[in-house]
Order: C-alpha cells, then sequence, then structure tokens
C-alpha cells in the first residue's frame, strides 16, 4: 500500500542541526510533489516546505527560509530535510506527504517528533 | 490576521446529524487548490476534500464541500461516530499552503 515513513527525529540543543528523511513505498515517488509539515499539539499543522517532483521548484515557510533545506533522491524514493540553526520554537512532529497544491496532500508519514531544548 | 478563518471553533452534535464547517478566505482563493482535511488525536491529517468539492479516495459520501466566493463549507450529510475529530481548512496562495485553526466536531 501507499505508505510514507519518516525518521531521523530527536533531541538536540538549540543552534543544532538534525536531518529528517522520508521514504515513500507502493507508488511511483519520482513522480510526486512532495512537502514537509510540522505540528506541535493543539495547534494547526504548519507547512514547511514543498517541493515538485524534478526538485526545480521549492519554497519554504517563512519561519524556516535560510535555515532549512529540502532535497530528494527519487532513485531511493526518499524526501529529506536538512534543519540548520534549530531553535526551540521549530519543536514539532514533522511529517512529510504527497500531493500537489491541485491534488491536496493526499499521503501522510506517521510524524517524527522533533525536541529542540537545552 | 488569519488567511483563513474557521469557524465554529467547536461544534457539538450527535450521531446522526449534520455538521456543517465553515471556512473564510481573506483574499481571493483558487478553489482549484483548496483543501479540507481531519485529524484524529495521535494520527496525521487525512484529505477529505481537495479542488473545494472533490472527495479524496476512499472518503464517505456523507462529506461533500462546496465554495462560494471565498466562503468555503464541509458538510457531513449524517455525523458517525468516526467523524468526532478536528477539521482543518488549506490553501495554496502561490507560494505557500496556508491551514485554518481548525473546527472540534464533539459530541
Amino acid at each position: 500500500q501507499v505508505q510514507l515513513v519518516e525518521s531521523g527525529g530527536g533531541l538536540v540543543n538549540p543552534g543544532g542541526s538534525l536531518r529528517l528523511s522520508c521514504v515513500g513505498s507502493g507508488f511511483t515517488f519520482g513522480g510526486h510533489y512532495m512537502s514537509w509539515i510540522r505540528q506541535t499539539p493543539g495547534k494547526r499543522p504548519e507547512w514547511v516546505s514543498y517541493m515538485s517532483s524534478s526538485s526545480d521548484y521549492i519554497v519554504y515557510g517563512d519561519s524556516v527560509r535560510g535555515r532549512f533545506t529540502v532535497s530528494r533522491d527519487n532513485a531511493r524514493n526518499s524526501l529529506y530535510l536538512q534543519m540548520n540553526g534549530l531553535r526551540v520554537e521549530d519543536s514539532a512532529v514533522y511529517y512529510c506527504a504527497r500531493g500537489s497544491s491541485f491534488s491536496g496532500l493526499d499521503t501522510w508519514g506517521q510524524g517524527i517528533l522533533v525536541t529542540v531544548s537545552s | 490576521e488569519d488567511v483563513l478563518t474557521q469557524s465554529p471553533g467547536t461544534l457539538s452534535l450527535s450521531p446522526g446529524e449534520r455538521a456543517t464547517l465553515s471556512c473564510r478566505a481573506s483574499q481571493s482563493v483558487e478553489r482549484r487548490k483548496f483543501s479540507w482535511y481531519q485529524q484524529k488525536p495521535g494520527q496525521a491529517p487525512r484529505l477529505l476534500i481537495y479542488g473545494a468539492s472533490n472527495r479524496a479516495d476512499g472518503i464517505p459520501d456523507r462529506f461533500s464541500g462546496g465554495v462560494s466566493g471565498t466562503d468555503f463549507t464541509l458538510t457531513i450529510s449524517r455525523l458517525e461516530p468516526e467523524d468526532f475529530a478536528v477539521y482543518y481548512c488549506q490553501q495554496w496562495d502561490g507560494s505557500r499552503f496556508t491551514f485554518g485553526r481548525g473546527t472540534t466536531v464533539d459530541i
């Protein structure tokens, strides 16, 4: 079945770095736009980044632009999020999701927890 | 100012009743790029409606989406026990996705 699985989360000090990975299965990964979204308990989801299937279109949310970098390796069915200069307010559950602005985000991973704290 | 304003914040209903959720955009929104999601505790959001009125794969036909100008609605015709959850609207404005604050549908 169609599935996304995130990994790489954990506890990191403020100012530190972390790299999240998302592996897709059950579908042609290279044919889909992908996003990262994060969410803190009781709050609405916050979109982080959006990437085209061929990596030629990438956009970031205002709160992470310049600190986070999204990339993908279609041969490995993988999406990545390199997070540098982490702040306490970056603490959240991070989801990867498949889909475009037209199709909606139709498949989500189970989420991975990132905690930024000293 | 929120780009998407959802109302009400909480909707208290019983199984079998009809639920009408609202999402008002502060600016013009391409209806093709508007979606609704359902989220239950401990789970990722689930796509219900895309393109303002198209049901996603596997979504029961008791869920429907509509739009009038910048006012979007999600209607659940007859609430089932599994429908009690938080619902978010979302839009793409050409450079970012934004989500509304959500409507909780509870018993």
